[in-house]
């Protein structure tokens, strides 16, 4: 158990619909990373936010956009939702400061798009 | 971030050692190696990081080359619950993204 924790654990949605997710991260951290991964395939970086700001992103479209909250719980929402969005949607929560910390995920959001 | 390249698969017997090669071979000296697994539909799992000297905790064993070009990652005692895609990951700072490649398919038989 990594302390974090995503909701829903399932969802469908059709085409064009837009979807939120919802991260709680470990207590303490104050960093919250999103990651989509594919079947059969290794999580793909979407964005990161520290202390409520955007603070990276990967390569995907500003249809994925998403927030940070000051109890540092998160949120990702998927506008205009496309066939190839369906995945699993993981977060990750870290504390940063000046060292090298680990990244904790949560069980993730299968998401599946029709 | 640098590459990493891993093997596809291996396979271990119930109670044997795991050892998992890691090449990073374009790794700057200010980046970290570190090892996640994911056992299958789960979040990523933490294991174990080092910068430069070998590491052990209570799941497993990093060594680092001395020239830091590449890591093996030691599980002393396999078991079947070690069965899992285990990915090596090279990064610079906590606060950095991390980037996953293919990773290798590890599967510990009885």
């Amino acid at each position: 158990e990594t302390g974090v924790t995503q909701s829903p654990t399932h969802l469908i949605k059709t085409r064009g619909q837009q979807v939120t997710l919802r991260c709680s991260s470990q207590s303490g951290h104050n960093t919250v990373s999103w990651y989509q991964q594919a079947l059969g395939q290794g999580p793909q970086f979407i964005f990161q936010y520290y202390r409520e700001e955007e603070n990276g992103r990967g390569n995907f479209p500003p249809r994925f956009s998403g927030l940070q909250f000051p109890n540092y719980s998160s949120e990702l929402n998927v506008n205009a939702l496309e066939l190839d969005d369906s995945a699993l949607y993981l977060c990750a929560s870290s504390l940063t400061d000046r060292g090298s910390r680990e990244q904790y995920f949560g069980p993730g959001t299968r998401l599946t798009v029709t | 971030d640098a590459k990493t390249t891993q093997p596809t698969s291996m396979d271990c017997a119930e109670g044997r050692a795991a050892n998992l090669p890691c090449n990073h071979s374009t790794i700057s000296g200010n980046e970290y190696v570190y090892w996640y697994r994911q056992i299958h539909s789960q979040g990523p799992q933490y294991i174990i990081h080092g910068l430069k000297n070998n590491e052990t905790n209570e799941m497993a064993s990093l060594i680092i080359t001395e020239d830091r070009k590449s890591s093996t990652l030691i599980l002393p005692h396999a078991t079947l619950r070690d069965t899992a895609v285990y990915y090596c990951i090279v990064r610079v700072t906590s606060g950095s993204r991390l980037t996953f490649g293919e990773g290798t398919q590890l599967t510990v038989n009885p």
